[in-house]
């Protein structure tokens, strides 16, 4: 089945730096990769995902790049702010029967501290 | 207000005696899931469905059932809970399309700690 690993597990930045958290994926037939953001105490939100006809997204100071041939995905943050700070989450979706979303991996997480 | 709801939020119990985790959502959403967190782990799928009496199994499948018999509920069964159950737990919903649009909703978390 599906596994995905990610990278670092925890990320350390200075406000206004960027940050780049990295997984890979080893289904080839994965075609769906959000990223959640994980803030203490509450729920996963989606910040940002990407789908496998795409090689790139972005939202404001989040992106997203796709590397299908190499099997990787990367969460770009720039501009840094201590509201960043929280746990992300990479994931990859193995399509169901029918082409819907199925099985949803998720990575270990990456404990990001941005510091003022 | 469009959300996804689970109870209890906190649960203490004992080895073997059988509790159920409600959830449910009111975006008339197709796809719901259960995930478990624990530290270190991540999020990892148990079960999910994708439509009324159509459920699947994720990663982490056992000593766990689910049912689907409505569209909004989708509950957590646990027959004989052991101590290793002790974990965060999530119920989550999506549309049932095309990959790239099935954005999850997280309930607020079931904390359960089985003695």
């Amino acid at each position: 089945g599906e596994n995905v690993e990610q990278h670092p597990s925890t990320l350390s930045v200075q406000e206004g730096d960027s940050a780049v958290i990295k997984c890979t994926y080893s289904d080839s037939a994965s075609n769906y990769f959000p990223w959640y953001k994980q803030e203490l105490g509450k729920r996963p939100q989606l910040i940002i995902d990407i789908r496998s006809n795409v090689g790139e997204k972005k939202d404001q100071r989040i992106a997203v790049t796709l590397n299908k041939t190499a099997k990787h995905f990367s969460l770009h943050i720039t501009e840094t702010q201590p509201e960043d700070s929280a746990v992300y989450f990479c994931a990859a979706s193995v399509p169901n029967y029918g082409g819907s979303q199925g099985n949803l991996i998720f990575g270990k997480g990456t404990k990001l501290s941005v510091k003022p | 207000e469009a959300q996804v709801t689970q109870n209890p939020r906190y649960l203490i119990t004992v080895t073997g005696k059988k509790l159920t985790v409600t959830c449910s959502q009111n975006m008339n959403h197709e796809y719901m899931s259960w995930y478990r967190q624990d530290p270190g782990l991540g999020l990892r799928q148990i079960y999910y469905s994708m439509n009324v009496e159509v459920t699947d199994k994720g990663d982490v499948p056992e000593g766990y059932k689910v049912s689907r018999k409505e569209k909004r509920n989708f509950p957590l069964i646990l027959e004989s809970p052991s101590p290793n159950q002790t974990s965060l737990y999530f119920c989550a919903s999506s549309l049932w399309s095309a990959p790239g649009t099935g954005e999850q909703y997280f309930g607020p978390g079931t904390r359960l700690t089985v003695t």
